[in-house]
This record gives structure tokens, sequence and C-alpha cells, in this order.
């Protein structure tokens, strides 16, 4: 069926490292992406998103990119900090949809 | 970006008693409001779309006779869990948006145990 999953559910790195948190979808007919981080007893916060007609698009620290050839959807944290700690989820959405669909997550951890 | 506004952020309560958790969008208004279901390092899993002035929609499995949802008004969802048992015990999340290509904005969720 269609999904939307991610490869690693756990991911730690140095602090000042660069974080990669990957995610792949299987519905060619999504075309909205976003990234939510998740902290322990709190409800998603937004980061950042992207629409199908775009490969690439930065935030501040963040920048995500969309491989539509592969369904492949990624998560770019440069220079992560202690409070990039956190379960981050990728959702896809699509006209004439009423909700998101969310994958399964990843537990980055930094480490000192 | 627009605020979801969830409360209680936690509660506990007996075996067979009844739960209300309340999702107000502060800033905006909501035609629909959507309540999630989250396990333990598990991901969001929908359980119904609350719809403002009608009857919620409900995803597969969900009972919507012990799970009450009501929409009254277009800031305000409410989530009744009724004649709650231990495995009712989850984190309970609403949002609003997130339709179409919109971003979706989220409570602070709502921590439910059953004892």
């Amino acid at each position: 069926g269609e999904s939307v999953g991610l490869h690693l559910p756990t991911l730690s790195v140095q602090e000042g490292d660069n974080s990669i948190i990957n995610c792949a979808y299987s519905n060619s007919a999504s075309d909205y992406f976003i990234w939510y981080k998740q902290e322990s007893g709190k409800g998603p916060q937004f980061i950042i998103d992207i629409r199908s007609n775009m490969d690439k698009r930065q935030g501040q620290r963040v920048t995500v990119l969309l491989n539509k050839t592969v369904k492949h959807l990624s998560l770019q944290i440069a220079a992560t900090q202690p409070g990039d700690s956190a379960v981050y989820f990728c959702a896809e959405n699509r006209a004439g949809w009423r909700q998101l669909t969310f994958g399964s997550g990843t537990q980055l951890t930094v480490l000192p | 970006g627009a605020v979801v506004s969830q409360h209680p952020s936690r509660v506990i309560c007996k075996s067979g008693t009844s739960v209300k958790i309340e999702c107000r969008s502060l800033d905006f208004q909501a035609t629909t409001m959507f309540w999630y279901r989250q396990f333990p390092k598990q991901s969001l899993m929908l359980m119904a779309t609350s719809n403002e002035g009608s009857k919620a929609t409900y995803e597969q499995g969900v009972e919507k006779d012990k799970f009450l949802i009501n929409h009254a008004s277009l800031t305000l969802s409410t989530l009744t869990v009724t004649s709650a048992h231990p495995e009712d015990s989850s984190f309970y999340i609403c949002s609003a948006g997130g339709q179409g290509n919109t971003e979706a904005f989220f409570g602070q969720g709502t921590r439910l145990t059953v004892v």
C-alpha cells in the first residue's frame, strides 16, 4: 500500500557535525512534503516543507532535498546542536487530500 | 505560524471514567481539525477528522462511540474518551490545517494515563 517510511529509526551525531535524516515515500502522486520535529512529550513542530516542483529548499540551518525519481526525501541539519535532539517525522500530502500521512520517525541524538 | 492549544497536557483517570480533551485554534478559524494518537516510540496515527457543524469522520478501526468528537465552533474541537481503559493510555494530539498543500499546526498533546 501507499506509505511514507524512514530508512533509519535512530541517528547519533556529534555536536557540530551535520545530520542527514532520510525518508522514502511510495506514492508518486504526493506533491507536498513536510518535516516535523517532535520533542519528548510535545506535539510536532514544523521545520520545513517542500513542494514537488522543487528539488531543494533551505531554511535556517536546515535543508530539505527531494528526489522524485527515487521517491526520496532528506532533511539536512547543519552544525547540529544538543537542542536538535528529538524525533523527526516526514509527512506527505497532496492536493485533494484532507490530512497528512506521517512516516515512522527517526530519533536524532546529539552527542557532546 | 498559527497556534493550536490543547488542554489538558496531562490527565490521569480511573478505568471506566470519561475524559475530555480540548483543542483550540487561537488565532485562526478551523473548519477541520484532526485527532491523532501516538504510542511510545511510534508515529502519529490519525484517529478521526473533526468537521465543524457536522459529524466526525473516523478512521478504520477507531470506535466512534468510544472516542466522541464534537466540533461545535470554528475554534474548538473536543475529544472525549468514554469508559476509558488502561489500553487507551496514550498521547493524543490534535491539529488544524494540513489540508491539501498546506501546513498542519499541532497542539501540545495530551498524555492520558488510565489506571
